[in-house]
C-alpha cells in the first residue's frame, strides 16, 4: 500500500478566497490524481498531475479554478480558487503505483465554503 | 452513457450474515480493471479488492470476494460474516487500460449492518 497524507484535513473558508491542499506520498509515484466528492455524491476526477508536465484537466474543470503543482515525485498541491459554496466538497488525492491494482487514496480534505 | 452502475442506494444486513453489493459496467476496452472501495463516515477511501479483466479466477481478500461475471459485465462485491464496522459507503470503480489511468466511479451503495 501507499502512505498518503493530506493537509489540511478540513477547513472552513469564506467565499472568494483560495485554499491550497497538499498531498504527500511516502514514496515516488509517477501518477497523481485529484478527485472531488460533492456532498452525497460519487467521486469525480478533477485532473491528473504528472511530474514535469502540465496537469491534464477533465471536462468541466479548468486550470484557473483548480491550479495544480507537481514539483517532484512525492508531492502535489491543488488550489481551489475564488471559492463559492458550490466548492464545498471532499477533495481526495490519489496515486497510482506500478501494479494494476495499486491505486490508493489519501484521507481527504473536507472543505466547507461559507 | 454511464459506465459504472450501482443500483442499490442502500442495503441492510444483519451482523454475521453475508451481503452482496451489485455493480455493472460498460466498456469496449478488452483490458480493464475493476475496484471496490469502502468509504466510512470519516471520508477516506479504503481499497478493498481488485479484479482484472483477464484474471481467470474471482478475486478474494479476506471476507471480501468479487463475483466477476464478464459476459454479464458485472462485478458484485460479496462481504461474508458482516461486522458492525462494515457500515459505510461502498463504491465500485473501473479503469480502462487503453484509454487512461483514471478511475470512473459508480454512485455508491450505503451499507448498514445491524446487530
Amino acid at each position: 500500500s501507499a502512505v498518503i497524507s493530506q493537509k489540511p484535513s478540513r477547513d472552513i473558508c469564506q467565499r472568494g478566497t483560495s485554499l491550497t491542499i497538499q498531498c504527500q506520498v511516502d514514496s515516488q509515484v509517477t501518477m497523481m490524481f485529484w478527485y472531488r466528492q460533492q456532498p452525497g455524491q460519487s467521486l469525480t476526477l478533477i485532473a491528473t498531475a504528472n511530474q514535469g508536465s502540465e496537469a491534464t484537466y477533465e471536462s468541466g474543470f479548468v486550470i484557473d479554478k483548480f491550479p495544480i503543482s507537481r514539483p517532484n515525485l512525492t508531492f502535489s498541491t491543488l488550489t481551489v480558487s475564488n471559492m463559492s459554496p458550490e466548492d464545498s466538497s471532499i477533495y481526495l488525492c490519489s496515486v497510482r503505483r506500478e501494479g494494476p491494482s495499486e491505486q490508493y487514496f489519501g484521507p481527504g480534505t473536507r472543505l466547507t465554503v461559507t | 452513457a454511464q459506465k459504472i452502475t450501482q443500483t442499490q442506494p442502500g442495503m441492510f444486513v444483519q451482523e454475521k450474515e453475508a451481503v452482496t453489493l451489485d455493480c455493472t459496467y460498460d466498456t469496449s476496452d478488452p483490458s480493464y480493471g475493476l475496484f471496490w472501495y469502502k468509504q466510512p463516515s470519516s471520508g477516506e477511501m479504503i481499497f478493498l479488492i481488485y479484479q482484472g479483466s483477464y484474471d481467470q479466477q474471482n478475486a478474494t481478500e479476506g471476507r471480501y470476494s468479487l463475483n466477476f461475471q464478464k459476459a454479464r459485465k458485472s462485478a458484485n462485491l460479496v462481504i461474508s460474516a458482516s461486522q458492525l464496522g462494515d457500515s459505510a459507503m461502498y463504491f465500485c470503480a473501473m479503469r480502462e487500460r487503453e484509454r487512461s489511468d483514471k478511475l470512473i466511479f459508480g454512485t455508491g451503495t450505503r451499507l448498514q449492518v445491524f446487530p
